[in-house]
């Protein structure tokens, strides 16, 4: 069966210090992997997706992932947090059908 | 706005009630979702559309819980008899490919 497994529930870095949110997936196969960044009272907006055409991946606002298939890893970086990524992030595989498989989240805080 | 619109965006019910959600797609899109995300969790699947088939339906949805699609445009969730434990954000979402696109939710409380 497939599953994702987003390893911090949450993380708190410093307003212009690099961000790391880790996600591990188990597939018995390359699925599509996403990530999505959920905005209080707002919709789960897509950051970027991953569908074996390159292993890393660039999204919007500066966040990228980078799929790597011997670690089962889809981590997702972006160099300099901004005090508006303060969001709930979440990991995603589909799993090639069509419904979404989500991990528990991470909760990025940025401080000033 | 041509995204996803789900109505109500809050819903405060007593046990026992029947409520009923309605979401909206993006007009093109020929696929619709349903989640359902509990507090400190990520979203669930509980049913899945193409078109005005409903292809699958998740072991999360009771018999209590029923979908439609009539025409293939707009669905609706019902649930019928709520109880605590149906207390959760819906979300819906739709989509042409392997991308989807997510309404708002809508949020019930079960009192």
């Amino acid at each position: 069966a497939q599953s994702v497994t987003q390893l911090d529930s949450h993380v708190s870095v410093s307003e212009g210090t690099p961000v790391l949110l880790r996600c591990n997936y188990s597939s018995s196969y390359s699925p599509s992997l996403f990530w999505y960044v959920q905005h209080p009272n707002k919709g789960l907006q897509l950051l970027l997706k991953y569908t074996s055409a390159a292993t890393l991946v660039k999204g919007i606002n500066g966040f990228e992932a980078e799929f790597k298939k011997s670690e089962t890893s889809f981590h997702l970086t972006k160099p300099s947090a901004h005090m508006s990524d303060a969001a709930e992030y979440f990991c995603v595989c589909s799993p090639g059908t069509y419904k979404y498989i989500f991990g528990t989240g991470t909760r990025l805080k940025v401080l000033a | 706005d041509t995204g996803v619109s789900q109505d109500p965006r809050h819903k405060i019910t007593k046990r026992g009630q029947n409520v009923t959600f309605r979401c909206d797609p993006i007009s093109e899109h020929n696929r619709l979702y349903w989640y359902r995300q509990t507090l400190g969790q990520g979203p669930e699947f509980l049913t899945y559309f193409q078109n005005e088939a409903q292809l699958e339906k998740s072991r999360l949805l009771s018999d209590r819980f029923s979908a439609e699609r009539p025409k293939g445009s707009f669905s609706t969730l019902e649930i019928q008899r709520t109880e605590q434990g149906d207390s959760a954000m819906y979300l819906c979402a739709s989509s042409l490919s392997d991308v989807s696109f997510f309404g708002p939710g809508t949020r019930l409380t079960v009192l």
